[in-house]
This record gives C-alpha cells, structure tokens and sequence, in this order.
C-alpha cells in the first residue's frame, strides 16, 4: 500500500532565509512523487514531480525537491523563501502499477517579513 | 476552457439529507477523483473512474455513492448525510499516461 508522512504541520520560516519541507514515502516498486500547493479557500495546484532520472527536479515558483532513494524521501526546499510562499504544501505518492495518488496530511508554511 | 468546475461551492445539509456533488471538467480527461479534505488528514481519495462508465473506491469509499455515466462528468452522491460527513470536497482529473491532476476549486459542505 502507498503513504505518505509529511512529519511537521508547520514550518515557519523568515523571509529570504531557506525553507524546506519534509516528506517521507512508502510505495511498492519505483515511485512518483508529487508536490502540490495549496492557497486559501482554492485547490490544490501542481509545483513539481519525480518519475524518474535526476534526483533534483525543479519546479513552479523556484521551488525544487530532492528524490532521495535510500532514505525514501523527497523534501520541497526554495533558496530564498518569499511571504507570497506562505500556504499549506502536500506531497503526494503513486506509482506505474496504480490509478491512485494518495497525499500526506499536509504542511503548513508561514513565511515571515 | 473552465478546467474543473465543481457545484454546488457551498451546501448546508440536516442529517440523514441526500445529496449530489457534480464535477465537470472540459479538458476530455478519462480519469477522475473525489477527495475530501479535513484539518491534520490531509486529502484522502473516496471514489475515482479511470473512464466513463467505471468507478472505483478509494480510502474512505463508506458512505459514498459516484457515477460516470459521460465522460466529462463525475457525480458524488450522498444518500443519507451524517456529521462525519462536513467536510471540503476536492474533484480532480487527468489523462491517460499523464501524471498530474487538475484540481476543482472544493466543495464546502457542512451537515449539522
């Protein structure tokens, strides 16, 4: 079965100082990896994925995440975090053998001038 | 194009009301997915359709009926509302081979 663990609810940040957001991940044979965000009162909107090839993948806003295999994680890091960042970002996992994306429980962002 | 739109936004329900949420989308997706979504649970999928005239359950399928009876719609059915029910309600679709889905804007509904 497919889960997701994003370990913090919250992450606060001061602006123009790195960010990252954690996420972990169990799935059977190779994984994709998805990061979405999500502002308030709207849906949830694609930042970046992995399916395969390099590990650092780049994303939507300056963001980017770091497929790690062997610590089966995949972490949202931004070099320089903007207020306009602050939203709720949820990983998400699925797989080739599947029709189904199942998401962490969500991670909080607050960014602060 | 519209993307995914979702009726009704906003839906206050007694217990033991029935219910339909409608999701449509106009991007000639096959698949699609009902999530809901509640504080510290994240989005958790109830029911999805990889094509029209198939459905599927998803984590929490109890409670919940859905249909797709053309392709670009796909209903959420609630026959007898309880509490645990109250919730925001995410539609989403994508196509075939592709890996990122398009999201509804949510359906709030409350069921007192």
């Amino acid at each position: 079965a497919q889960s997701v663990a994003q370990p913090e609810d919250q992450v606060n940040v001061a602006e123009g100082n790195p960010l990252t957001v954690k996420c972990t991940y169990s799935v059977s044979g190779n994984p994709y990896l998805f990061w979405y965000v999500q502002y308030p009162n709207r849906g949830l909107q694609f930042l970046l994925k992995y399916i395969t090839g390099d590990n650092l993948v780049k994303g939507s806003y300056g963001f980017e995440a770091e497929f790690n295999k062997s610590q089966t994680s995949f972490h949202l890091k931004k070099p320089s975090a903007l207020v306009s960042d602050s939203a709720l970002y949820f990983c998400a996992v699925s797989s080739y053998n599947t029709d189904k994306l199942i998401f962490g429980t969500g991670t909080r962002l607050q960014v602060f001038p | 194009n519209a993307g995914v739109t979702q009726t009704p936004k906003f839906r206050v329900l007694k217990t033991g009301q029935s219910m339909t949420l409608l999701c449509a989308q106009d991007m000639n997706h096959e698949y699609m997915y009902w999530y809901r979504q509640d504080p510290g649970m994240g989005l958790r999928l109830i029911h999805y359709s990889v094509g029209e005239g198939t459905t599927a359950k998803g984590e929490v399928p109890d409670g919940y009926n859905v249909s797709r009876l053309k392709k670009q719609n796909f209903l959420l059915g609630l026959e007898s509302a309880a509490p645990s029910q109250t919730s925001v309600y995410f539609c989403a679709s994508k196509v075939t081979g592709a890996n990122v889905l398009t999201f509804g804007a949510g359906s709030r509904l409350t069921v007192l």
